[in-house]
């Protein structure tokens, strides 16, 4: 079983509705980032999570430490959203480094 | 926010060769770099952690002897795949950050190896 598990692995949704793309881990962190990742490979990172719940724009993060689980949630999507988004954690135990999912392929349809 | 930087974004490589890959944290100093490798369809795998100053700290499974990894100063490191084959072919990301928590990525450089 892998450290860091995304739900659902694929996602296509109609311009307007709202998305949302969860992540469960198994490893106790110290942190937990979502990325975006376009169709060209780079990388964007859109949230740093400890605690709590973060809001950049139309993008609305959301931890719960103690279940080990965490949404991205993307309000009112639109096509240029459609990326892969992939969550990573910071692992505490050993060397400190990101272990990711296998990432959220989402596709917004016009 | 920060910037980071790779060049090139795209090389092809006659198999045997040596490609070098630069990253670049464009306004900040990084203290740590991290190197990333992606195949097809798969997730982002660490290839090593480098400090500024002192060797790269090299995961499980990676040919440190492959993958030379330089980090002379607080904006540049490179990873030069050294004897290039075609399943070296990937697409290669790194990051820096100041602080290992808040990782700034840059924007990748596929390896075509022929």
């Amino acid at each position: 079983k892998n450290e860091v598990e995304q739900s659902p692995q694929n996602l296509t949704a109609q311009e307007g509705e709202f998305i949302t793309i969860n992540c469960s881990y198994s490893v106790g962190i110290s942190a937990l980032h979502w990325l975006q990742q376009h169709p060209g490979g780079g990388i964007v990172s859109l949230f740093m999570l400890s605690s709590g719940k973060k809001k950049h724009g139309r993008l609305i993060a959301t931890i719960n430490i103690q279940e080990k689980h965490s949404s991205l949630h993307i309000t009112a999507s639109h096509p240029r959203d459609s990326a892969v988004y992939i969550c990573a954690v910071f692992i505490i135990q050993g060397a400190q480094k990101l272990v990711f999912g296998q990432g959220t392929r989402l596709t917004i349809n016009p | 926010g920060a910037v980071v930087s790779q060049h090139p974004s795209r090389v092809i490589c006659k198999s045997g060769t040596s490609v070098k890959i630069e990253c670049r944290s464009l306004d900040f100093q990084a203290t740590t770099m991290f190197w990333y490798r992606q195949f097809p369809k798969q997730s982002l795998m660490l290839m090593a952690t480098s400090n500024e100053g002192s060797k790269a700290t090299y995961e499980q499974g990676v040919e440190k002897d492959k993958f030379l990894i330089n980090h002379a100063s607080l904006t540049l490191s490179t990873l030069t795949v050294t004897s290039a084959h075609p399943e070296d072919s990937s697409f290669y990301i790194c990051s820096a950050s100041w602080d290992s928590y808040e990782q700034y990525f840059g924007p990748g450089t596929r390896l075509t190896v022929t």
